[in-house]
């Protein structure tokens, strides 16, 4: 099973500064199968960037994806006020498809 | 554009079984897979099983000895049965679409579209 680590576990910013999220995996991740979610307080993860680099449907480009094999970067280039959240990654192996997600990181206001 | 809503009993007793309803609309059933998430209180997401359409399973070993996950087709539901419950399985479920993308020779599978969750407790 493939174990994801994020990096760091808090990130304290003020909005317009640019935040990097690491994910890190055990093992490399089958076709670039990684997943980045947002969550806010008592809302359901909304899907951000699929496929390690494509944007999900309405996702603003201030928020992009990068990496492959074992490491990837989620990028929010100028925080906006309502950016403030966790984020979770999240691989797929996929033969067959089985999921595991990181463990999160906070982005919470400086 | 598709929804899906969660439903169920918000208090099971240990021991017994939690048994969850998910109703997808608004869009093809046929053409995704389906799963359950999880996440107790104050911590992260753990992902419990799908079925697809055509009902095969695949779980999370984690928990796969107590988790049945079916599809009904005809009222384009998901139901997910977790046997056996303690206080570790309260939790926030959600169900999510995972979509099945091919992307020139690479498929990719996320969840892209959640319900809202619905909070089960674990209580005698």
């Amino acid at each position: 099973e493939i174990v994801l680590t994020q990096s760091p576990g808090t990130l304290s910013l003020s909005p317009g500064e640019r935040a990097t999220l690491s994910c890190r995996a055990s093992q490399s991740v089958t076709s670039g199968n990684l997943a980045w979610f947002q969550q806010k307080p008592g809302q359901a993860p909304r899907l951000l960037i699929y496929g390690a680099s494509n944007r999900a449907t309405g996702i603003p480009d201030r928020f992009s994806g990068s990496g492959s094999g074992t490491d990837f970067t989620l990028t929010i280039s100028r925080l906006e006020p309502e950016d403030f959240a966790v984020y979770y990654c999240q691989q797929c192996d996929i033969s067959p498809p089985k999921f595991t997600f990181g463990p999160g990181t906070k982005v919470d206001i400086k | 554009q598709v929804q899906l809503q969660e439903s169920g009993p918000g208090l099971v007793k240990p021991s017994e079984t939690l048994s969850l309803t998910c109703t997808v609309s608004g869009g093809s059933f046929s053409s995704a897979y389906w799963s359950w998430i999880r996440q107790p209180p104050g911590q992260g997401l753990e992902w419990i099983g799908y079925v697809t359409y055509s009902g095969n399973t695949n779980y999370n070993d984690s928990i796969k000895s107590r988790v049945t996950i079916s599809v009904d087709r005809s009222k384009n539901q998901v139901s997910l049965n977790v046997k056996s419950v303690t206080a570790a399985d309260t939790a926030v479920y959600f169900c999510a679409r995972v979509k099945v993308a091919l992307y020139g020779e690479v498929i990719y599978y996320y969840m892209d579209v959640w319900g809202k969750g619905t909070t089960v407790s674990v209580s005698s």
